[in-house]
């Protein structure tokens, strides 16, 4: 079964500051999808990353993706407070199933 | 396009008792999943069609849940029997081709 890792899982930081949130997976796979969810709420998708060496960025999120180490970053620049929810990496299995992280809560305090 | 719709949104039920929860996925979407979420947790995946056809089960997914989609458009989730333990919020999401749209979730809490 296909296992993913987050780190770190909780995640405190001072508005204005940078921060890499990392997800790795245990098995080959060239689709990764980053989704928030704020508390009591449903997912809400941030980045689809389909491809080696793929990088997007919205606003102060930067996603990319290593697939030859298995590996994605969610970089955040010059942190707000909106930002505060809780991040989920997902990784596609052929388009059967989406196995996700256990996630990074994130706080940024003023 | 309304988005995935799910209902209802909350449901209390007593242990023992039968439940069953609604998804109307995205139009055009011919992918649906069903997946599980428990405070604190990433989401669990329970099943997965392709139109109609249940194509991936969970073996989270006991006996005691079936899912259908009968159509190929909306699709149900049925607990029978339910306990303690299947107090958690379910989410669908549906596809066209990679990402999945998830909607706001039924949360299920047993008593």
């Amino acid at each position: 079964e296909l296992k993913v890792e987050q780190n770190p899982l909780f995640l405190s930081m001072q508005e204005g500051k940078n921060y890499t949130i990392y997800c790795n997976y245990s098995t080959t796979s060239d689709r990764l999808y980053w989704y928030r969810q704020d508390p009591g709420k449903s997912l809400e998708s941030l980045f689809v990353l389909l491809s080696n060496g793929a990088v997007k960025q919205e606003g102060r999120l930067m996603a990319s993706l290593d697939t030859k180490a298995r590996l994605s970053t969610l970089h955040i620049t010059a942190a707000v407070h909106d930002l505060s929810a809780t991040y989920f990496c997902a990784v596609d299995s052929a388009g059967n199933q989406f196995y996700f992280g256990t996630g990074t809560s994130l706080t940024v305090i003023p | 396009d309304t988005g995935v719709s799910q209902d209802p949104r909350h449901k209390i039920t007593k242990r023992g008792q039968n439940v069953t929860f609604r998804c109307d996925p995205i139009s055009e979407h011919n992918r649906l999943y069903w997946y599980r979420q428990t405070l604190g947790q990433g989401p669990e995946f329970l099943t997965y069609f392709q139109n109609e056809a249940q194509l991936e089960k969970s073996r989270l997914l006991s006996d005691r849940f079936s899912a259908e989609r009968p159509k190929g458009s909306f699709s149900t989730l049925e607990i029978q029997r339910t306990e303690q333990g299947d107090s958690a919020m379910y989410l669908c999401a549906s596809s066209q081709l990679t990402e999945a749209f998830f909607g706001q979730g039924t949360r299920l809490t047993v008593v």
